[in-house]
């Protein structure tokens, strides 16, 4: 069955980089869109970022971009994000899930890690 | 960017009651509109995809319907395992959930 095992999450400063790691099993890994969605304590889902089967396209969240990085290893079946120039506000617990789609294009999140906790604090 | 609207943001129900949950998209999104349960301190899981297509092994008492910007989750015969948050979420554009609907039961 599928499993997404999120790992790297840490107590960090603001200002500071961290990286996250996503180790998928029970799939044909480079077959699927990887993505990114974060929830802050107490909050709703926030979309993050996320990456088609071989790298080509990726898209984040405005409030992400120009500071995190999505990418994968598909040899190693692992999708990671760098997160840098870190704010509080990024203080979330980060879950990986599979974006699949259907025959008509229809895409959506079927499967979840169990998430992975950020904290930025002084 | 798509602007996704749930409501109402919390309710409490009693088993057996029907429950319904509004979903609102600030354009129009065709079909691309999926749901999911967050029960406390769990993932999210997938209930529904392009607005009514239940996922395999969810409950026969979980429907959803709409298209265009009005999109509806209901669950029929309220069981004490639906106590969680449900998310709306549109996949027309980049991606965007709704607020979250806590229930209660």
């Amino acid at each position: 069955q599928v499993q997404l095992a999120e790992s790297g999450g840490a107590l960090v400063k603001p200002g500071g980089s961290l990286r996250l790691s996503c180790a998928a099993s029970g799939f044909t890994f480079n077959d699927y869109y990887m993505s990114w969605i974060r929830q802050a304590p107490g909050r709703g889902l926030e979309w993050v970022a996320y990456i088609s089967g071989r790298g080509h396209t990726i898209y984040y969240a405005d409030s992400v971009k120009g500071r995190f990085t999505i990418s994968r290893d598909n040899a190693k079946n692992s999708l990671y994000l760098q997160l840098n120039i870190l704010r509080a506000e990024d203080t979330a617990v980060y879950y990986c899930a599979t974006y699949n789609y259907d025959d008509d294009g229809h895409y959506y999140f079927d499967n979840w890690g169990q998430g992975t906790l950020v904290t930025v604090s002084s | 960017d798509i602007q996704m609207t749930q409501s109402p943001s919390s309710l409490s129900a009693s088993v057996g009651d029907r429950v319904t949950i509004t979903c609102r998209a600030s354009q129009g999104i065709s079909k691309s509109l999926n749901w999911y349960q967050q029960p406390p301190g769990k993932a999210p899981k997938l209930l529904i995809s392009v607005a009514s297509s239940l996922q395999g092994g969810v409950p026969s008492r979980f429907s959803g319907s709409g298209s265009g910007t009005d999109f509806t989750l209901t669950i029929s015969g309220l069981q004490p395992e639906d106590s969680a948050t449900y998310y709306c979420q549109q996949s027309y554009s980049t991606p965007s959930f709704g607020g979250g609907t806590k229930v209660e039961i």
